[in-house]
């Protein structure tokens, strides 16, 4: 199942509001899980089931979506928040991501 | 704490083999499926295999199949890969990563990640 993120970069600043979309190349219900990933570092799980928020993700993250079309917000952007952020089905193998979308200051 | 530990990586000419592990702690290892994920430099995420907690179900992904195998030892806290018939397009980071619920059956979310060991394929 193809995964397609947009945008692959942007720009923000601290305390901007952040969207993140990813499109599925079929329906996935809500298999849908987000990642964040900083420089040489391991993914961290964010969202799971489109829309749940994983135990210790700050608040400030926020998923939402179903069947082919989802999003990641980011209500008020921190320091720590510019990284990588990868969409991932995991509806069937094999488990797919999309590109990723890079977080800039 | 969950902590997963890879190691194994190394440089290793095409057509060769490297066989990574990783430990894993502060879980119940033999209740979790587990997976590994690959990311070439410079470049995104992709799933490579999994294997359900006891080992009876296993997958690969398309780009790997008939030349990586996965295995685990349950006793020993240990997974493995073992990556025959290397390429250089297989030089990446190996993520070991656990699933998110506990059960014997593959699934695609991964809430615990090791820190990567770097698989180079190089002539």
């Amino acid at each position: 199942i193809q995964m397609t993120q947009s945008p692959s970069s942007l720009s923000a600043s601290v305390g901007d509001r952040v969207t993140i979309t990813c499109r599925a190349g079929q329906d996935i219900t809500s298999y849908l899980n987000w990642y964040k990933q900083r420089p040489g570092k391991a993914p961290q799980l964010l969202i799971h089931a489109a829309s749940s928020l994983q135990s210790g993700v700050p608040s400030r993250f926020s998923g939402s979506g179903y069947g082919t079309d989802f999003t990641l917000t980011i209500s008020s952007l921190q320091p720590e928040d510019f990284a990588t952020y990868y969409c991932q089905q995991s509806y069937s193998i094999p488990f797919t991501f999309g590109g990723g979308t890079k977080v800039e200051i | 704490e969950v902590q997963l530990v890879e190691s194994g990586g190394g440089l290793v000419k095409p057509g060769g083999s490297l066989r990574l592990s990783c430990a894993a702690s502060g879980f119940t290892f033999s209740s979790y499926s587990m997976n590994w994920v690959r990311q070439a430099p410079g470049k995104g995420l992709e799933w490579v295999s999994s294997i359900s907690s006891s080992g009876n179900y296993i997958d690969y992904a398309d780009s790997v199949k008939g030349r990586f195998a996965i295995s685990r030892d349950n006793a020993k806290n240990l997974l493995y890969l073992q990556m025959n018939n290397l390429r250089p397009e297989d030089t990446a980071v190996y993520f070991c990563a656990r699933v998110v619920l506990a059960g014997d059956y593959v699934l695609g979310t991964f809430d615990n990640w090791g820190q990567g060991t770097l698989a180079t394929v190089s002539s």
